[in-house]
């Protein structure tokens, strides 16, 4: 079973800093997803990864398959970006397996 | 927009009712998943199935049943709700690699 590891747990920053998150994983993946959580609220799918690197906005997504890593990086943070960010891999294919999740990292950005 | 809707938001239910949590999704996707997500533990996966009336345990199906008579809807189901199935529960649904999730049903058993 893949272990995923997550750092920082917790993370409070100021408006506008660049926040980078960590994710490692034990077993050869398939993929390797990066996902959103606000408070009470559902999860919102950021990236899928299974190589390289991936920019949506202001979050920019990179993995590397040989070290078992992958980071997601937040350029002028805000406010609103304060959410649970959370690394889920999936070691099989065809989709029918379950995700493995990191415990996620908990992100406020104060202004 | 593809969606998997989750039929409550909120849900308050006594010890040893029996207690039914339905998701929806509209993207005719294969596979479809119940997770509870809890502080400290992360999302752990309850049930899963690929196709209609299959279904497969995921890490934790203990004190939980599922249903899938059609393609887009899956049922959770507590036979006997107890106090540490208080949870929140999410959906998902996929096809090969991407995953689509509901908005969570935060399930309270008093």
């Amino acid at each position: 079973k893949n272990e995923v590891e997550q750092s920082p747990q917790n993370l409070t920053a100021q408006e506008g800093e660049f926040i980078t998150i960590n994710c490692s994983y034990s077993v050869g993946i398939s993929a390797l997803h990066w996902l959103q959580q606000h408070p009470g609220g559902g999860i919102v799918s950021l990236f899928m990864l299974s190589s390289g690197k991936k920019k949506h906005g202001r979050l920019i997504a990179t993995i590397n398959i040989q070290e078992k890593h992958s980071s997601l990086h937040i350029t002028a943070s805000h406010p609103r970006d304060s959410a649970v960010y959370i690394c889920a891999v999936r070691s099989g294919g065809g989709g029918a397996d379950g995700l493995t999740f990191g415990k996620g990292t908990h992100l406020i950005i104060q202004p | 927009d593809v969606k998997v809707t989750q039929s409550s938001r909120y849900l308050v239910k006594r010890t040893g009712e029996k207690v039914f949590l339905e998701c929806v999704q509209d993207m005719d996707h294969e596979n479809m998943f119940w997770y509870r997500q809890d502080p400290g533990l992360g999302l752990r996966l309850i049930y899963f199935s690929y196709d209609v009336k299959m279904k497969e345990k995921g890490d934790i199906p203990e004190g939980y049943s599922v249903s899938r008579e059609k393609k887009e809807r899956f049922s959770l189901i507590l036979e006997s709700a107890s106090t540490n199935q208080t949870s929140m529960y999410l959906c998902a649904s996929s096809r090969t690699y991407g995953y689509t999730f509901g908005s969570g049903t935060r399930l309270t058993v008093v």
